[in-house]
Formats: structure tokens, C-alpha cells, sequence
């Protein structure tokens, strides 16, 4: 079954750049059919979309975010990546990747903590 | 940054019959972009519960329903288990400079 697995570190001191991988497992990351997103959730709080790729490596970002976010692919490793730059505390957050088919999110990780803190 | 408006919390007896609504704007909901549903049980990620309005994917009960009406969509949990409380979240396509995937502000029900 397909499982998308986040990895990082889950702290991230002020003003440095927030890294963090998505791996795929069980479906073709190159597949036309679908884009490959980060969604983060603040503690306590509700859903924030930042941004997807596609497996060509056309993107489309939160203009929230736009700034400061990078997402970029490897299709051979079967990864998808994140950078947020200059983090701050507000960036705290549990980040989720999952993909996205028509318009949709079927299916997410189980998302990673990442805490800002000096 | 929730385009998308929930009621913060409903509640219901085991058996009921409850409703979640999600009302949104002319940039999205009203636009014609179908509405899709997640279930967030405690401490997991978000799983999929209705996609294209009504739709349910492959193991989701058909006690969970979707709707959509104008600028506003709404969830509906027949026969309330205790397994569904949990936070619910409405998501939509948005035109504006919101950007492109907008999610509601999250619904909590509680089993009573």
C-alpha cells in the first residue's frame, strides 16, 4: 500500500533553514497522476498547505510562505524534499507530506515535529 | 489562514445523528471546487473521510456523508460511535491569492 514517511530533525534553531524528506513507498513518485505536497499543523491548531511538486519538477507554493519555501524531487530515490529558510518559533509545527490526486490529499505520513528553539 | 469556516466543536449520544458545516466564498467553495473531508483521531495525521463532495474512499463507513450547496458543504455522522470522535477538517480548492489548497478551520466532535 502506498506510506510516505517524513524525516528531519525536530529541532531547528532560529533564523536557520528547516530540512525535511519525504519518503514514498508503494506508488511511483513519477507517475503523472499525482503531486506531492507539505502540509505543516501548529500545535493545537488547524491544517496549513505550504506548497507541492510534481514529479517534473514544477512547483506551486502558499503565498504565505512563497518567500522562504523550497520543495524539490528525486525521483530515483523516490523522495521529495522541504526547505523553510529563516525560521522563526512560529514555524513550529508537526509537517506532514502527503499526495495530492484531483484536487485531494489521499494519503499522508504520519507527520514529524519540528520545533524551533534556541 | 482558514478560508474555510467550521464550528469549533459539536457533540452528540452514541447512536445520533450529527453534522459538521463548512462554509467558504465565491473564490472557492462557490466557485464550483468540490469539497473534501479528513478525519484526525488524537495525536495522528489526517486521513481521508469524503472526497468530490459525496465520495467515500474504500473502508469508510457509509454512516459518513457529504453534501455541498452553494458557498457551504456539510459532513454528516450517522449512528455516532465512540471511535468518531475526533477532529474533522473540510478542504477546498481556493482561486484567490489564499493560494491553491485551503482547509477549514477543524470541527471537533465528541461522543457523549
Amino acid at each position: 500500500q502506498v506510506q510516505l514517511q517524513e524525516s528531519g530533525p525536530g529541532l531547528v534553531k532560529p533564523s536557520q533553514t528547516l530540512s525535511l524528506t519525504c519518503t514514498v513507498s508503494g506508488a511511483s513518485i513519477s507517475s503523472g497522476v499525482y503531486y506531492w505536497s507539505w502540509i505543516r499543523q501548529h500545535p493545537g491548531k488547524g491544517l496549513e498547505w505550504i506548497g507541492y511538486i510534481y514529479y517534473s519538477g514544477s512547483t506551486y507554493y502558499n503565498p504565505s510562505l512563497k518567500s522562504r519555501v523550497n520543495i524539490s524531487v528525486a525521483t530515483s530515490k523516490k523522495q521529495f524534499s522541504l526547505k523553510l529558510t529563516s525560521v522563526t518559533a512560529a514555524d513550529t509545527a508537526v509537517y506532514y507530506c502527503a499526495r495530492i490526486v484531483e484536487w485531494y490529499f489521499d494519503h499522508w505520513g504520519q507527520g514529524t515535529l519540528v520545533t524551533v528553539s534556541s | 489562514q482558514s478560508v474555510l469556516t467550521q464550528p469549533p466543536s459539536v457533540s452528540g449520544a452514541p447512536g445520533q445523528r450529527v453534522t459538521i458545516s463548512c462554509t467558504g466564498s465565491s473564490s472557492n467553495i462557490g466557485t464550483g471546487y468540490d469539497v473534501h473531508w479528513y478525519r484526525q483521531l488524537p495525536g495522528t495525521a489526517p486521513k481521508l473521510l469524503i472526497y468530490g463532495n459525496n465520495n467515500r474512499p474504500s473502508g469508510v463507513p457509509d454512516r459518513f456523508s457529504g453534501s455541498k450547496s452553494g458557498t457551504s458543504a456539510s459532513l454528516a455522522i450517522t449512528g455516532l460511535q465512540a471511535e468518531d470522535e475526533a477532529d474533522y477538517y473540510c478542504q477546498s480548492y481556493d482561486s484567490s491569492l489564499s493560494g491553491f489548497y485551503v482547509f477549514g478551520t477543524g470541527t471537533k466532535v465528541t461522543v457523549l
